[in-house]
């Protein structure tokens, strides 16, 4: 049963561009979480998704980013005109249920901007 | 608001010797706190958790103690070895979805 799948691992984008970070989660599990981990700072919460819905996206910021997690496939954040201040470790946990006892964390995107 | 704090960032020490990792939150009114591990280039790990009624938790050579009236956790690794290096989180929740994680300290068992 393999575990949360991040991919990529790694991830070099030139200001400007888009960025499409894909979290597909343990079997079974239905909720998804997304939280970045900024240099020398803790994980912060960015979004919750449930299959096709987002049910809190209260540390999104405003502009530039999204996240969905389709009835089939992984889930995706996409950051779009990636600027330098984006550069950071993007993590995705799902679990089987809403609540943060069945978190399984993946080994996280890093995205760098150039 | 919570805010949750790791002192030290960095710690160094030979092995054997027993560290103390120190974390701090601003609302005592949480009904868990986690500690994780995080290695480079890897994802997280729950290490314990600790329900809001326990005094403390404990796993092989691991032990956390909550204190919520003065906001504190500490996580204890006895007879530290090599193998326990990489950074040590602790977190809390701040809704029954998403939790709230201080920067992490930073260890480094030298052999």
């Amino acid at each position: 049963n393999a575990g949360v799948m991040q991919n990529p691992r790694h991830l070099v984008r030139r200001r400007g561009q888009e960025a499409r970070l894909r979290c597909s989660p343990m079997k079974g599990h239905s909720h998804v979480y997304w939280y970045r981990q900024l240099p020398e700072e803790g994980l912060k919460f960015m979004v919750y998704l449930q299959k096709e819905n987002i049910i809190d996206e209260s540390g999104m910021p405003k502009e530039r980013f999204s996240a969905e997690f389709p009835k089939e496939g992984p889930s995706i954040l996409r950051i779009q005109q990636v600027v330098r201040g984006d550069s950071a470790a993007y993590f995705c946990a799902s679990s089987p249920l809403q609540g943060i006892s069945g978190y399984t964390f993946g080994s996280g995107t890093r995205l760098t901007v150039v | 608001k919570q805010e949750v704090t790791q002192i030290p960032a960095a710690l160094s020490v030979p092995e054997g010797e027993n560290l103390v990792l120190n974390c701090s939150f601003t609302d005592s009114a949480i009904y868990n706190l986690q500690w994780f591990r995080q290695d480079p280039g890897k994802g997280l790990t729950s290490l314990l958790l600790i329900q809001s009624s326990q005094r403390e938790q404990t796993s092989g050579r691991l032990n956390a103690s909550l204190d919520k009236s003065s906001g504190r956790s500490t996580l204890y690794i006895a007879a530290s070895q090599p193998g326990d290096s990489a950074t040590y989180l602790c977190a809390v929740p701040l809704s029954d979805y998403k939790l709230s994680f201080g920067a992490g300290t930073t260890v480094t068992v030298r052999a």
